[in-house]
């Protein structure tokens, strides 16, 4: 398809344990963004790729989570050791790269559920 | 520290009416704000932007109002139809990123 994707769209999962999540960006866009939404609240930023590098980082809330983009192209959000506070719906989004004002375009999301 | 907020959590109008979608934020150094639309089980979809030197920037029944002196800026939907009914985000970048800081939404009902 011409959107972001994302998989999986759902994860049930337990405490401790380990997940990835897959975005994959609109052909051709040069920036990748990972947000977290949890329930009631607006999307809050994590990390943002430009290439294959993480420009700003800044967002991750602990050393728990990290996310890469070897190829410039996908990117995979890791998260060790998972807790229940780690539940949300986590949405990518690329965008041209553009700076001040470019476009950011969202995929549907993965949600996430630590029981 | 919410740098973007949107104190009203939910707002309903009437179908042809208009909709008055509100977002403050704390940062000055902010220079582009954009609102957001998202269905349920949907990601947010953009709506309508604006750039710190502009006041009014307006896309068919959509317009955005900035008013950098009081750091406010909203979105007015007129006329308003069922199919407007979402969640609306405020969202602002600053300087040379696209990194968008999100306010907590609006939930808008519009009823025939």
């Amino acid at each position: 398809g011409a959107g972001v994707s994302q998989t999986p769209s759902n994860k049930v999962t337990e405490k401790g344990k380990y997940v990835e999540l897959r975005c994959d960006p609109i052909s051709g866009h040069t920036a990748l963004y990972w947000y977290r939404q949890s329930l009631g609240q607006g999307p809050e930023f994590l990390i943002y790729f430009q290439g294959t590098g993480a420009a700003d980082d800044s967002g991750l809330p602990n050393d728990r989570f990290f996310a890469v983009r070897p190829e410039g192209s996908v990117s995979t959000l890791k998260i060790q050791r998972t807790e229940r506070g780690d539940s949300a719906v986590y949405l990518c989004a690329s965008s041209r790269g553009l700076a001040n004002g470019g476009e950011l375009f969202f995929g549907e999301g993965s949600r996430l559920t630590v029981l | 520290d919410q740098q973007v907020k949107q104190n009203s959590p939910s707002l309903s109008v009437q179908e042809g009416r208009i909709s008055i979608l509100n977002c403050d934020y704390t940062n000055s150094m902010f220079d582009y704000f954009l609102w957001y639309k998202k269905y349920p089980a949907e990601g947010p979809t953009f709506l309508i932007s604006i750039s710190s030197i502009k006041d009014k920037n307006e896309d068919g029944r959509f317009t955005v109002f900035l008013n950098k002196s009081a750091k406010h800026l909203s979105l007015h939907i007129v006329p308003s139809q069922p199919g407007d009914s979402a969640v609306y985000f405020c969202a602002a970048s600053e300087g040379n990123t696209d990194k968008l800081i999100f306010g907590t939404g609006t939930r808008l009902q519009v009823f025939p």
